[in-house]
């Protein structure tokens, strides 16, 4: 069964530094997400993408992120100059926007700690 | 206006024992809704969704939801829980503002002890 991947598991990271997550959704699928989960917390959505362009992003999905779909397999978020408070689970999920009801299909994530 | 809220944030139950995890929702027509369950340091897995049409879903693992539009609710049921099943479990739904807005908007959580 086709699944989301993403790659690394876990990313630690220096306050300031940039970082990259990398996604590789199913593959027929168009729309492309990505949420987070803070530690104990709610999962949270940041951004969709669809056709090359970001189609919704939330309030925290600011200046320093930015998303890419740089070939045809993978979807990246970027996170330009870390701060300990973006320390989280980042999901990425994708769907077909022909399935019913929006189901989405989640990655396992990657775990972001930044010291 | 939360889209989905989830009033429990712990229940503990005891192996063998009955579960019902509540989710109620705050759309005015009727939403498509999906339960998740995660693992300890895991992702998310789909137990069930609802989209219409018979409102009592049977999902993975044994587990079931019902939507009631008279109460606003989608309450996620098992009627025996193993210890495997202890973990968090997320309501989610469309945003309460969606339009054409696609991404998933999720209850806190409600965490699963299973006592033996």
């Amino acid at each position: 069964e086709p699944e989301v991947t993403q790659t690394p598991s876990h990313q630690v990271t220096q306050m300031g530094q940039e970082v990259i997550l990398r996604c590789v959704p199913i593959s027929n699928h168009l729309y492309f997400y990505w949420y987070r989960q803070i530690l104990g917390q709610k999962v949270e959505f940041l951004v969709s993408f669809y056709n090359n362009e970001i189609s919704e992003k939330s309030e925290i999905f600011d200046d320093q992120f930015s998303v890419e779909r740089p070939d045809g397999s993978n979807f990246t978020l970027k996170i330009r100059s870390t701060k300990l408070e973006d320390s989280a689970m980042y999901f990425c999920a994708s769907n077909d926007p022909t399935g019913l009801g929006n189901e989405q299909f989640f990655g396992p994530g990657t775990r972001l700690t930044v010291l | 206006a939360q889209s989905v809220t989830q009033p429990d944030i712990h229940i503990t139950v005891s192996e063998g024992a009955s579960l019902e995890l509540r989710c109620n929702y705050s759309y005015g027509a009727t939403p498509y809704l999906f339960w998740y369950v995660q693992s300890p340091g895991q992702g998310l897995q789909l137990l069930l969704k609802y989209f219409s049409g018979d409102t009592l879903v049977q999902g993975i693992k044994g587990f079931e939801a019902e939507f009631k539009r008279s109460q606003s609710s989608f309450n996620l049921r098992k009627p025996s829980v193993h210890w495997s099943d202890a973990a968090e479990y997320f309501c989610a739904g469309p945003p309460i503002s969606s339009g054409s807005a696609r991404q998933l908007t999720f209850g806190s959580g409600t965490q699963l002890t299973v006592l033996p």
